[in-house]
């Protein structure tokens, strides 16, 4: 199985700051990336997939890039509404595993 | 815009089947995306559970294959998850969703109880 270790775990952040997590697989991925957001009781929403491209109608203030077995999600100028948790996923082989995790909080 | 629905009972006896289906609207389950299972337990992060293609190949989490089914009903336009000899760490918000690279589209999620 691929490993995906996402970090940090939790960050606080102010809006209007710029914020960036990232993601290591255990074995090459080849941009087979994508990451999510989720808001309590809500389902998770798709925001960036392959590694860099955004998912029709996401902001352009999210982005992604990355390549192998390192990734990396960035918020440009964090939003009220982007407190979340946001997740790494694998879409290379299965079991498509996914990242523990980041909580972005106030 | 695809739209995915989960039902199927929110408490399941210990040592029982747990078993959901996935209504799928605005796409065809015979198309060429994946549908997938994802569950989640309270106050933890996503788990993947698996996925089934129309033409009845599956992949499943190795770390459940023992006791999963995923099957494509086509006349139904629907996907379902069996989970036999589940316990309380079966206990989850379960999720169906498409996979064309990503998890596009998702269900509302249905919470499932694992409890006597």
């Amino acid at each position: 199985d691929i490993q995906m270790t996402q970090s940090p775990s939790s960050l606080s952040a102010s809006v209007g700051d710029r914020v960036t997590i990232t993601c290591r697989a255990s074995q090459s991925i080849r941009s087979y990336l994508n990451w999510y957001q989720q808001k309590p009781g809500k389902a998770p929403e798709l925001l960036i997939y392959a590694a860099s491209s955004l998912q029709s109608g996401v902001p352009s203030r999210f982005s992604g890039s990355g390549s192998g077995t390192d990734y990396t999600f960035t918020i440009s100028s964090l939003q009220p509404e982007d407190f979340a948790t946001y997740y790494c996923q694998q879409s290379y082989s299965p079991p498509r595993t996914f990242g523990q995790g980041t909580k972005v909080e106030i | 815009q695809v739209q995915l629905q989960e039902s199927g009972p929110g408490l399941v006896r210990p040592s029982g089947t747990l078993s959901l289906t996935c209504g799928v609207s605005g796409d065809s389950v015979s198309s060429s995306n994946w549908w997938n299972w994802v569950r989640q337990p309270p106050g933890k992060g996503l788990e993947w559970i698996g996925e089934i293609h129309h033409t009845g190949d599956t992949y499943y989490n190795p770390s459940l294959a023992s006791r999963v089914t995923i099957s494509v009903d086509k006349s139904k336009n629907q996907f379902s998850l069996k989970l036999t000899s589940v316990t309380a760490a079966d206990t989850a918000v379960y999720y169906c969703t498409n996979r064309r690279i990503g998890l596009d589209f998702w269900g509302q999620g249905t919470l499932v109880t694992v409890s006597s």
